[in-house]
């Protein structure tokens, strides 16, 4: 199987500032990474495809980029509504597998 | 629009077999590359896939609990149901039924998720 690793698993930061998220593969996924804003009591919500695909609807505050094993997602300046919490997942192959979440918590 | 609710009893208990029932509106699982899939998540942790059903109704499983599931499809009732056996109370979670954009998604081919249920939140407990 292949395991996805999110660093870092908490991030206290402040409205306006920029914030990157990385994600890490145990063996190359090429780009079948996407990337889901999850909020307490909530389902997931897709935000990014591809790695770097926007999913219709998204801020655009929201980037992703990398290929192989190594991905960041980026949220340009961090709104209110950004305090949630990430995750990535691979479906490069089965079995589909997700990160460990990292929670973007107010400072 | 397109609409997933996931049911089933909220409490089990060890032991017993889990069956949870994903009912579905604004797609059919009959169209080619569509798949859904069972996916968990127990209190304050992370996302686990669990299970995936495709349009021709092949199947894939998470690896360490393969044994204990099955997922199957009723086309005619818009319904994906999930059976987890062997109920511990490390299973306790919130249940999420999700499905793939249409087109690409099959056993053999994995996809991401860009419509989920609400999650139903199951209990095993003694």
């Amino acid at each position: 199987d292949i395991q996805m690793t999110q660093s870092p698993s908490t991030l206290s930061t402040s409205v306006g500032d920029r914030v990157t998220i990385t994600c890490r593969a145990s063996q190359s996924i090429s780009s079948w990474l996407a990337w889901y804003q999850q909020k307490p009591g909530k389902a997931p919500k897709l935000l990014i495809y591809k790695a770097s695909s926007l999913e219709s609807g998204v801020p655009s505050g929201f980037s992703g980029s990398g290929s192989g094993t190594e991905f960041t997602l980026t949220i340009s300046s961090l709104q209110p509504d950004d305090f949630a919490t990430y995750y990535c997942q691979q479906y490069n192959s089965y079995p589909l597998t997700f990160g460990g979440g990292t929670k973007v918590e107010i400072k | 629009q397109v609409t997933l609710r996931e049911s089933g009893p909220a409490l089990v208990k060890p032991t017993q077999t889990l069956t949870l029932t994903c009912t579905f509106s604004g797609f059919s699982l009959s169209t080619s590359g569509m798949c859904v899939s069972w996916i968990r998540q127990p209190p304050g942790k992370a996302l686990e896939w669990l299970a995936l059903i495709d349009w021709d109704d092949d199947k894939s499983y998470n690896t360490s609990l393969k044994t204990r599931l099955t997922i199957s499809k009723d086309t005619s009732k818009n319904e994906v149901v999930l059976t987890m056996t062997n109920m511990d109370p490390v299973d306790t979670a919130t249940y999420y039924c999700a499905r793939t954009p249409p087109g690409y998604c099959s056993n053999t081919s994995p996809w991401y998720f860009y419509s989920w249920g609400l999650g139903y939140q199951v209990t095993d407990s003694s």
